[in-house]
């Protein structure tokens, strides 16, 4: 298996333009993660899947973003209009199990100009 | 909601020395784990720990898991200039594990 699969790697992206994050979990996984890492908040959880359904969103930080996952192979994160303050490395992570070993992607480095 | 923090921050050593992180939480925990991102990576799952007490080695690093399951340490023995990197743990209570914020390892040849 290639293991979770993100892109694009990089985006750079003007203030109020949507960007569109992807992942690809592992095959098998049942669960799913989208995180946000900055050096100021460290690792945040925004969003866990758990079957393709949305069990805990409580971290997504406003209505901006959005995030769907439409089949057991895919996910989008959306942010939609992007700020500045947006700019991070979002990981998706999948795992066996809620409380499986998590597997990471390399991560999308985002910067809103 | 569940609250794990770790400590330091950030810790520098010279090559040789040994390093510890501490993880604590203000819950229970059903299990630990801990993983390694080495700088501009992602975070890479180094092991899980489950039972009160317990205490495993990968080479010369040593994890353990309190007897109340409210922490965790890991320790590595002769630090290598390939053991720099941010040490995350996460714990897990009845839910998802929870991340701590990381100690960064800077070693200094």
């Amino acid at each position: 298996d290639a293991g979770v699969i993100q892109s694009p790697r990089h985006e750079v992206t003007e203030m109020g333009q949507e960007v569109t994050l992807r992942c690809k979990p592992i095959s098998g996984h049942n669960s799913l993660f989208w995180y946000r890492q900055t050096m100021m908040r460290g690792l945040e959880l925004l969003i866990y899947f758990n079957n393709n359904v949305p069990i805990d969103d409580s971290g997504m930080p406003e209505d901006r973003f959005s995030a769907k996952m439409p089949n057991a192979s895919f996910s989008t994160l959306k942010i939609q209009p992007s700020e500045p303050r947006d700019s991070a490395v979002y990981f998706c992570a999948s795992s066996l199990g809620q409380g499986g070993e998590a597997f990471f992607g390399q991560g999308t480095r985002l910067t809103v100009v | 909601g569940q609250q794990v923090m770790q400590i330091p921050q950030y810790q520098h050593v010279q090559e040789g020395e040994d390093f510890t992180t501490y993880c604590n939480s203000s819950t229970t925990l059903s299990n630990i784990q801990w993983y390694k991102q080495r700088p501009g990576g992602h975070p890479v799952f180094l092991i899980q720990l489950v039972k009160s007490g317990e205490v495993k080695k990968q080479k010369r690093l040593t994890f353990q898991f309190g007897e109340a399951k409210k922490n965790s340490s890991l320790h590595i023995t002769a630090t290598q200039t390939t053991d720099v990197g941010t040490y995350f743990c996460a714990g897990r209570g009845s839910y998802i594990p929870t991340f701590g914020r990381g100690t960064s390892l800077i070693v200094h040849p």
